[in-house]
């Protein structure tokens, strides 16, 4: 039982080029999210899938898509990845109890 | 909209001081609330939880109790451990409104030093 997983673990980019994190989970949840946590900021969500099939905005969506390509799996597209867009990324899946349950994150610099 | 207010940190103990993390937040529902840890260089993982008011939530020595007049949930730990050094979260959801999306307070550092 992994939990959730996500990859890469860690990515530079540079200024306008595109990339796509990826993440899954097996502990058949219904919700995914995907947060990105800044210095100072705690965490903030991104967008969410509140089960398969539907994504909704969060906090700060702006500059990315997702999406949830099945139960398992819900993926972060940046188009055009900016320098403000250097954060850590952590993707999270909650089932009937409100307890997230979050990956390890990807680290993503872009120079 | 909804939002939890944690004490600025960091925060420094020697080995074995009590530990007071604070934590007050402004909801229009009825939230449950989390303290979430995070050790360096991992994700974040639960601690402990209250889903409702007057409830005491546990876990490794850690305790913190949901008290909806002062709209509070203080971290408290008798002793603390080196080990113990981390990130703490403070954080909120209401799964009746927001579908579990937490909204996290801004996170305070703990050192512990031997």
């Amino acid at each position: 039982n992994a939990g959730v997983t996500q990859t890469p673990k860690f990515q530079v980019l540079k200024t306008g080029q595109s990339m796509t994190l990826q993440c899954a989970q097996d502990m058949n949840h219904n919700s995914m999210y995907w947060y990105r946590q800044d210095p100072g900021m705690g965490l903030r969500l991104i967008y969410y899938s509140a089960s398969e099939g539907t994504t909704d905005k969060g906090e700060v969506p702006n500059g990315y898509n997702v999406s949830r390509l099945n139960k398992r799996e819900f993926s972060l597209r940046l188009e055009s990845a900016a320098p403000s867009q250097t954060s850590v990324y952590f993707c999270a899946s909650t089932g009937v109890t409100e307890t997230q349950y979050f990956g390890p994150g990807t680290r993503l610099l872009v120079l | 909209g909804d939002s939890v207010t944690q004490m600025e940190g960091p925060v420094t103990l020697s080995e074995e001081a009590f530990l007071t993390i604070n934590c007050t937040y402004t909801a229009t529902g009825y939230p449950s609330l989390f303290w979430y840890v995070q050790y360096p260089g991992e994700g974040l993982q639960l601690l402990l939880k209250a889903t409702k008011a007057d409830d005491k939530g546990s876990n490794k020595g850690f305790e913190a109790t949901y008290r909806k007049e002062t709209t509070s949930f203080h971290l408290e730990k008798g002793s603390v451990q080196v080990s113990d050094s981390a990130v703490y979260f403070c954080a909120l959801s209401d799964l009746r409104t927001s579908y579990g999306k937490l909204t996290f307070g801004q996170g305070t550092i703990l050192t512990v030093h031997p």
